[in-house]
């Protein structure tokens, strides 16, 4: 069974960089489909942010893009996201999710079939 | 960008009720079109993708139809454990979400 589980700061001051990681168990990064990000500000809708291939092949919301990395280290079978420049209106709870997808390139990204937990991150001085 | 809107946003129902509820894409999204299920403190549930394909082990009772601009899922037989919050995404270009339909207790 597929299993994700975030891990990260609850709390960042306004100005900085949010950092989480995401741990994989019950399946190797490598054998596939990309792995991605999505969030959810409280009471909100979701937004997804970002996702990664085993490669490195990256694709991010193009109105998140300029604060947005998302890394993958395959030796620890996870994948991080990093966001910068942090302000109150990026408080959310943050989900990593495997992407199911049938190849490469962004055509081939389909929908979210498994998630983590969430991990709930505040920006607040 | 694709916008997706949902309708009702709210919707109250009795169990036994059949529900439905409409998500719209602002541009034509073939049939790339999944449907989430998520309950409070807990992350979404996939429940249909392509617009009509059930998600493994997931209940009958739901079903997704639609293609283009306009689709619906359709609990056919409303449950104790589908009382929900129900979003709709595409994955035509990009990946957006729909805002959620409410389905609360009658």
């Amino acid at each position: 069974q597929v299993q994700l589980q975030e891990s990260g700061p609850g709390l960042v001051k306004p100005s900085e960089t949010l950092s989480l990681t995401c741990a994989v168990s019950g399946y190797s990064i490598s054998s596939g489909y990309y792995w991605g990000w999505i969030r959810q500000p409280p009471g909100k809708g979701l937004e997804w942010i970002g996702s990664i291939y085993h490669s490195g092949s990256t694709y991010y919301n193009p109105s998140l893009k300029s604060r947005v990395t998302i890394s993958v280290d395959t030796s620890k079978n996870q994948f991080s996201l990093k966001l910068s420049s942090v302000t109150a209106a990026d408080t959310a709870v943050y989900y990593c999710a495997r992407q199911y997808s049938s190849g490469w390139g962004l055509s081939s990204l389909y929908y979210f079939d498994y998630w983590g937990q969430g991990t709930l991150v505040t920006v607040s001085s | 960008d694709i916008q997706m809107t949902q309708s009702p946003s709210t919707l109250s129902a009795s169990v036994g009720d059949r529900v439905t509820i409409t998500c719209r894409a602002s541009q034509s999204i073939s049939s790339w079109l999944a449907w989430y299920q998520q309950k409070p403190g807990k992350a979404p549930k996939l429940l249909i993708y392509k617009a009509s394909s059930l998600e493994s082990g997931v209940p009958s009772r739901f079903s997704g139809s639609g293609s283009g601009t306009e689709f619906t899922l359709t609990i056919s037989s409303l449950q104790p454990d589908d009382f929900a919050t129900y979003y709709c995404q595409q994955y035509n270009s990009y990946f957006t979400f729909g805002p959620g339909t409410k389905v609360d207790i009658k």
